[in-house]
């Protein structure tokens, strides 16, 4: 089946800091969301981004299809951004929607 | 008004116990599912419902058994629990199999 990685796995910053979450897939893909699990377990849909570019304040992503990665960017980080940060792809060929193992993302005072 | 609603929030059972959750979104959705989420975070999915049909069942133990009454509700009933049955359980929507997903806050379920 469809392989999901995300890197890094654990990533603890200093506010104010920007980040970079990537994910790579190993098949072709027609849907790609990228989501933020809170302290309190709530799961934030911030981008379905199967191709191209979005922004959406200090977040942004960027997905290559052709290329099969998509990247997460968080600028001036605050500690409100901490938790984890899943990407989920959907494969043509397929109606799943298959998750990564996630990127733990812990933002200092 | 919660787009995707869960309940319980929390359940605590006996191993061998049969329980259900139930799920309801508001939100004009066709697609439904139920996703498991470990200890380690893990998400994986458990089932898709489109327009009331089963769409993926992705192994699960046919102790599982979800059931759709209409569009807007997927249930999920769990026969004779088993201590590995514990976990976080994520109801989610879409408005079709290739659309943004939108989930509940999550059923806590433990089994003792």
């Amino acid at each position: 089946g469809i392989q999901v990685e995300q890197s890094p796995p654990d990533l603890i910053l200093q506010e104010g800091a920007n980040s970079t979450l990537r994910c790579n897939f190993s098949d072709s893909v027609n849907n790609l969301q990228w989501f933020h699990q809170n302290p309190w377990g709530q799961l934030i849909n911030l981008f379905y981004i199967p191709s191209g570019t979005k922004q959406n304040g200090r977040l942004s992503a960027t997905t290559v299809a052709t290329e099969r990665y998509s990247l997460l960017y968080i600028s001036s980080s605050q500690t409100t951004d901490s938790g984890v940060y899943f990407c989920a792809v959907g494969l043509i060929r397929d109606d799943k929607i298959i998750f990564g193992k996630g990127t733990r993302l812990h933002i200092l005072p | 008004d919660t787009a995707v609603s869960q309940t319980p929030k929390y359940l605590v059972t006996q191993m061998g116990n049969d329980k259900s959750i139930k799920c309801e979104q508001n939100l004009g959705h066709d697609t439904m599912y139920w996703y498991k989420q470990d200890s380690k975070k893990f998400l994986k999915i458990m089932f898709s419902y489109n327009n009331k049909e089963l769409i993926i069942n992705e192994t699960v133990p046919n102790r599982f058994s979800p059931k759709s009454p209409d569009k807007a509700h997927l249930n999920l009933h769990i026969n004779s629990l088993e201590l590995g049955d514990s976990a976080v359980y994520f109801c989610a929507s879409g408005a079709d199999l290739n659309s943004p997903l939108h989930f509940g806050n999550g059923t806590r379920l433990t089994v003792t």
